[in-house]
């Protein structure tokens, strides 16, 4: 069981946007950063968003991240066959005194 | 270009111990934080602790407290993953991540990653 929710998989056809929710509480998402990740299978992941809605060089502007309180969500525009990976969601949790991750959710491009 | 090489694949007997390294490169931080991340077959990924180089100490997840030991070689920039009493559980890719920012701290999301170890843990 993460510490953080995400649903375990989202869909979408070319051309569409699609986002990936993420949920936690007032200790993890709500009073700290929030980070995505991209992974391809048998591949280390790659920093997608940091600190809510950045994006690192590199990362296309298809990509977008945003925060309200203990929530957040990744929004995918444009959906692209290369799209087709799974998406985390990351945050340090101030109870814990540790980073957290959500369970992942895989991204299936019809 | 920041890298992070760690090393071989292992394969561990139930009860015995486990230790993965992680060499930075190229990099121009004089500090910076260096996390893993374990990802065991088919799941999410877990953070199990991280240390700031050459700072220290290491910060555990509580998961992990008592059989996990991370340490700094600051003369090879090689970073240590120790893990003990490994079990059928402990089966999984282990990558090493560094943080982002320069003034580092173990909050930080990770913009360089190893490559992964594959630990794998049978009698």
């Amino acid at each position: 069981q993460s510490v953080l929710t995400q649903p375990p998989s989202a869909s979408g056809t070319p051309g569409q946007r699609v986002i990936v929710s993420c949920s936690g509480n007032s200790s993890n998402i709500g009073s700290n950063f929030l980070y995505w990740y991209q992974q391809f299978p048998g591949t280390a992941p790659k920093l997608l968003i940091y600190r809510n809605n950045e994006r690192p060089s590199g990362v296309p502007d298809r990509f977008s991240g945003s925060k309200a309180g203990s929530s957040a969500s990744l929004a995918i525009s444009g959906l692209r066959s290369e799209d087709e990976a799974d998406y985390y969601c990351a945050t340090w949790d101030d109870s814990l005194s540790g980073q957290v991750f959500g369970g992942g959710t895989k991204l299936t491009v019809l | 270009q920041a890298q992070l090489a760690q090393s071989g694949a292992e394969m561990k007997k139930p009860g015995s111990s486990v230790r993965v390294s992680c060499k930075h490169t190229g990099g121009t931080f004089s500090t910076y934080a260096i996390s893993w991340v374990r990802q065991a077959p088919g799941q999410g990924l877990e953070w199990m602790g991280g240390i700031i180089v050459p700072l220290g100490p290491a910060n555990y997840a509580q998961k992990f407290q008592g059989r996990i030991t991370m340490t700094a070689e600051e003369s090879t920039n090689t970073v240590f993953m120790a893990l003990s009493t490994l079990t059928y559980e402990d089966t999984a890719v282990y990558y090493c991540a560094r943080g982002q920012w320069e003034l580092p701290s173990l909050s930080d999301g990770f913009d360089i990653w190893g490559q992964g170890t594959t630990v794998t843990v049978s009698s």
